[in-house]
């Protein structure tokens, strides 16, 4: 079965310090990839999405995502976080042979100190 | 453009009772969901419709009706609310001709008492 693992159920990091959300996959087929982000109270924003070619994704506020096939992951980065990155974040699988249905994981919440 | 709209934004329910929770979208998307959310364990498919006029089961379908019977609308009905239905529902839709992303509504709070 199709299954998406985000390790960390919480993270905490200093203003201005670098991010690594870990995403791991497993799938019966070539899968697309999302990564999604909750600000408190809202609906789910998409954050960048990999469908094929350069395995190195950039996203909007800054996130880049990198998809590596050997490893069945596709982790989320920032190189200088921001107060107002604090959010959860939700990785997504899908594939061309399961139809429009994604799987999301669990969610990892970003908290940020300054 | 508004995206896609939900209501109510929260109800409070007591069990027993009929609900539907409405979803409209206005991007003309093909396909569209209905999810919730409970802490720890992300989102969960409910149902879902690719197509105006077909709806399908999710990984949690029961207790759960949907239909589909124009692009727009896709309300999920729960027949008889029960208390482990408590939960923040989100409507979603996607393009299937252009890409796999979905979009999602800002949620209905759902506690059922």
């Amino acid at each position: 079965a199709q299954s998406v693992t985000q390790p960390d159920i919480h993270i905490t990091v200093s203003e201005g310090a670098s991010l690594e959300l870990r995403c791991n996959y497993s799938y019966g087929a070539t899968p697309y990839l999302f990564w999604y982000v909750q600000s408190p109270g809202q609906g789910l924003q998409l954050l960048l999405k990999y469908f094929s070619g350069d395995t190195l994704v950039q996203g909007i506020k800054g996130f880049e995502a990198e998809f590596k096939r050997s490893q069945s992951s596709f982790n989320l980065r920032k190189p200088s976080v921001h107060w107002s990155d604090a959010a959860e974040y939700f990785c997504a699988v899908g594939a061309k042979e399961y139809g429009n249905k994604l799987v999301f994981g669990a969610g990892t919440i970003l908290r940020v100190k300054s | 453009i508004a995206g896609i709209t939900q209501a109510p934004t929260s109800q409070i329910l007591a069990a027993g009772r009929r609900m539907t929770l409405r979803c409209t979208q206005d991007m003309r998307h093909n396909a569209m969901y209905w999810y919730r959310q409970d802490l720890g364990l992300g989102l969960r498919l409910i149902h879902y419709s690719n197509t105006a006029g077909t709806t399908g089961k999710g990984e949690v379908p029961d207790g759960y009706s949907v239909s589909r019977a124009n692009t727009d609308d896709f309300p999920l009905t729960l027949a008889s609310a029960v208390p482990s239905q408590t939960s923040v529902y989100f409507c979603a839709s996607s393009d299937s001709r252009i890409g796999y992303e979905q979009y999602f509504g800002p949620g209905t709070r759902l506690t059922v008492t």
